[in-house]
């Protein structure tokens, strides 16, 4: 099967806490990409993160960093020191290989709401 | 860069109405996409362009939705007639071509509700 995992519904922390989102994926195929979409209250979604997995090298940017490991199928995202203006719903996806079409598989997504 | 342009970004109607949404891609992308969002089904794939050609038309509901690209810079998705079970967010998203995992970047969406 191929599926997406975001089992947290909703989050709510503290502002200037860090938070981690979790994403659990499943796939047959060796080669596949993972994304991170961002949907705030506003409602479009922004594009954050592309991986695909022959690289495990995490990666941080700003006060965002994203976990990859292969060994448990998952591809987690940590906000540290989150702000308000990191609420918003939060979408991992992925992109199997072997398919041949370009559909993304969406998780339900999590929506994360920081508090002042 | 101007990102997806989408119109209209809110959509009330009546049922049996027709619907017609509008979309322009990023200047460049040759990659169209048009989801539907709705809380029960989450984001679903309706249906995808490339070069202007539909690819796969698989997740369009049913007859009564049709979609075109008569150009490049230019995308509709028509609902003829439409439904209250029609009312949702509706994205267009494009990408670059070349590989499939270039990341699709999305419009604000169109906020459609039939009564």
């Amino acid at each position: 099967a191929q599926k997406v995992t975001q089992a947290q519904t909703e989050i709510s922390v503290v502002e200037k806490e860090d938070v981690t989102l979790d994403c659990v994926y499943e796939t047959r195929d060796t080669t596949y990409y993972l994304f991170w979409y961002k949907q705030p209250p506003s409602g479009e979604l922004v594009f954050l993160i592309r991986r695909n997995s022959f690289d495990e090298q995490n990666e941080i940017s700003g006060r965002y960093s994203w976990n990859f490991q292969k060994s448990t199928s998952s591809f987690n995202f940590t906000i540290t020191a989150s702000q308000v203006v990191d609420s918003a719903v939060y979408f991992c996806a992925l992109l199997p290989r072997r398919d041949s079409n370009y559909q993304l598989i969406w998780g339900a997504g999590t929506k994360l709401i920081i508090k002042p | 860069d101007a990102g997806v342009i989408q119109s209209p970004r809110h959509e009330v109607t009546e049922m049996g109405q027709e619907v017609t949404l509008r979309c322009k891609p990023i200047s460049g992308h040759n990659s169209l996409f048009w989801y539907r969002q709705t809380m029960m089904r989450g984001l679903e794939l309706l249906i995808y362009f490339n070069n202007n050609v539909p690819i796969d038309d698989s997740g369009m509901p049913e007859d009564r939705f049709s979609a075109k690209m008569p150009n490049a810079s230019f995308s509709t998705l028509k609902i003829q007639p439409s439904e209250p079970r029609d009312s949702a967010v509706y994205f267009c998203a494009s990408s670059r071509s070349g590989a499939r995992h270039n990341e699709q970047f999305f419009g604000p969406g169109t906020r459609l509700t039939v009564l």
